[in-house]
This record gives structure tokens, sequence and C-alpha cells, in this order.
């Protein structure tokens, strides 16, 4: 079976600091793994994926994810964040397809103070 | 830019009446899909649909939950007798460029928030 767990509802940071959103999943077979991206009023928009290949995936908005599958983890980093990055971040896992069923994650809500 | 889109954004019925949520992929999607988000939990899997059938559907999507592509470009969700435990926000999605194939996303629309009362 497939699941995510991000660790923190709700993470705040400065503008300009490091910005680490934590995605451990589990999955029954080699994972597709997602962040998506939500802004108030919007859908969701994907940051980036992993899918095969390469762990360290690189997406839009200068965010990157590292897939680590000794530690079931795939967590979201910015090296310094912007105000126009507070937003909710969804993790999600597919059964190794782009187009299949996800599985998301609760969320988290990433505040930025100036 | 394409996008998804979908109507109603917000829509109050009474408990026991049947709703009906509209979707417009993006033209061409092949692949579409309906999620929903009750307050404070996650996003689930309703239902899945591709080639005018649905292609896999989640343990929510019971037999008061129906899908339908009626004229080649509109994917609704019908709610047949709504229950308080429906109430959520309700996500559209569409993947699968027909003529880009798989393109590894699958957009969202911005939602229809149902509030059963």
């Amino acid at each position: 079976a497939q699941s995510v767990t991000q660790l923190g509802s709700h993470v705040s940071v400065s503008e300009g600091a490091l910005v680490l959103l934590r995605c451990n999943y589990s999955s029954s077979v080699p994972p597709y793994l997602f962040w998506y991206v939500q802004y108030p009023n919007q859908g969701l928009q994907l940051l980036l994926k992993y899918t095969t290949g390469a762990t360290l995936v690189k997406g839009i908005n200068g965010f990157e994810a590292e897939f680590k599958k000794s530690e079931t983890s795939f967590h979201l980093t910015k090296p310094s964040a912007h105000m126009s990055d507070a937003a909710e971040y969804f993790c999600a896992v597919s059964r190794g397809s782009t187009l299949g069923r996800l599985y998301f994650g609760r969320g988290t809500q990433l505040t930025v103070w100036p | 830019e394409p996008e998804v889109t979908q109507t109603p954004s917000h829509q109050v019925t009474q408990m026991g009446q049947e709703v009906i949520l509209r979707c417009v992929p993006i033209s061409n999607h092949l692949y579409f899909y309906w999620y929903r988000q009750i307050l404070g939990q996650k996003v689930e899997f309703l239902v899945s649909f591709y080639n005018n059938e649905i292609s896999e559907k989640s343990e929510i999507f019971d037999d008061q939950f129906s899908v339908e592509r009626p004229d080649g470009s509109n994917f609704t969700l019908k709610i047949r007798s709504t229950k308080l435990e429906d109430s959520a926000m309700y996500f559209c999605a569409s993947g699968g460029d027909l003529d880009r194939g798989n393109t590894g996303e699958l957009f969202f629309g911005e939602g229809s928030r149902l509030t059963v009362l």
C-alpha cells in the first residue's frame, strides 16, 4: 500500500532562510514521488517529481527534493525563502505511474516572515 | 496557458439533495480525475476516468457517486443523495496529452467547495 507522512503541518521561516519540508513515504512498489503547491484560492500545481534516474530533482521556483530510498524520504528544500513561497505544500506518491492514483500527505502550510 | 476549470466554486445544498460538480479538463488530455479534501484532512482520490470509462475508483466512490463525460469537453461528478460527510473541496484534474503523450503531470482545477447542511 502507498501512503505519505508529512512531518509538521505548519512551518515558519524568515525570508532568506532555508526551507525544509519533510515527507516520508511508504510504497509496496518503486514509487513515483511528487510535490504540489497550493496558493490561496488556487488549484494544486506540480512543483517537481521523481520517477526514475537522478535522485536529486529540481523543480520550479528554486525548489528541489532528494529521493532517499534508504530513508524512504523525499524532503523538499529551497535555499532561500521568499515571501511568495507562502502556500500549502503537498507530498504525494503513486504506484510507478505519473498518471495513476495519487496518495497525498496532509500538507504543510509554509509561512514566510519578512 | 490552458487550465482546468471547475464550476461552481462553492455550492451549498441540503442533505439528501443531488449535486453535480462540473469540470472542463484541458483539451487533448486523455485522463480525468476527481479528488476531494475534507477540511483538515488529506486530499483523497475518488476516481479516474479514461477512454470513456472508470479506470480506477477508491472505496469512497460508492453507489452515491457517478462520473460522466457527456459531451467530450465536460467531466462531471454527481452525488446522488448528499450526506453531511460529503462536505469537502472537490478537485478535478486531467493529464496525458493526446499530442505529447505522457508529460508526467496532472493539472488540477481550483476546486469546488461543497457544503451540505
